[in-house]
């Protein structure tokens, strides 16, 4: 069985530091991870995938994270938090199995201050 | 703008009824999937349909129960509402299921149900 648990529901920065959400995971098989930002009021976006390609995984507004096996670990970072970025965050583990489905963990709330 | 719709956005029912949740999929996407998310929680995934029959389930019982068309339109069905069922309730469409490279999930914005 596949498991997703995020450190932290809380996470408070300064505008400019550094963002770092984690997300530690659990599959019997390779999986598939997945952050995705979800903002007031409306649906998720996916902000970047990992698909067993490259372990660093470039996403959309800055954001990166790297999957590392040896931990099950699948961390997010932004060097730079910008106001803009406050929101839920979700991680999301996945198998390819053709009856697809997505585990999402609890979700990271993240605050920006000025 | 995803391209996935929902209707309606907010819902208030009592305990016992039953709710019709609606989804607009992208054109072109075969398969929707739908997932009930709590206050305060992650999504949890109830099922998901593939060329109009269901390709997958979670751990939701059988009051919970969806249609997909053929006009890439779809429905959540709950019966016999309880308190626990409030949640905001999220579709999502892709265009096969099964992870591809390419391969992602577009959410609609929600509907939000409360039951009282």
């Amino acid at each position: 069985a596949q498991s997703v648990t995020q450190l932290g529901s809380h996470v408070s920065v300064s505008e400019g530091a550094l963002v770092l959400l984690r997300c530690n995971y659990s599959s019997s098989v390779p999986p598939y991870l997945f952050w995705y930002v979800q903002y007031p009021n409306q649906g998720l976006q996916l902000l970047l995938k990992y698909t067993s390609a490259a372990t660093l995984v470039k996403g959309i507004n800055g954001f990166e994270a790297e999957f590392k096996k040896s931990e099950t670990s699948f961390h997010l970072t932004k060097p730079s938090a910008h106001m803009s970025d406050a929101a839920e965050y979700f991680c999301a583990v996945s198998e390819d199995t053709g009856g697809f489905k997505t585990i999402f963990g609890a979700g990271t709330r993240l605050f920006v201050k000025a | 703008e995803t391209g996935v719709t929902q209707s309606p956005t907010h819902l208030i029912k009592t305990r016992g009824q039953q709710v019709t949740l609606r989804c607009s999929s992208q054109s072109g996407h075969n398969t929707v999937s739908w997932y009930q998310q709590a206050l305060g929680q992650g999504p949890q995934f109830i099922f998901q349909y593939y060329r109009e029959e269901e390709n997958g389930r979670g751990n939701f019982p059988p009051r919970f129960s969806g249609l997909q068309f053929p006009n890439y339109s779809s429905e959540l069905n709950v019966n016999a509402l309880e308190l626990d069922d409030s949640a905001l309730y999220l579709c999502a469409s892709s265009l096969e299921p099964g992870i591809a490279t390419n391969e992602k999930l577009f959410f609609g914005s929600g509907t939000q149900l409360s039951v009282l």
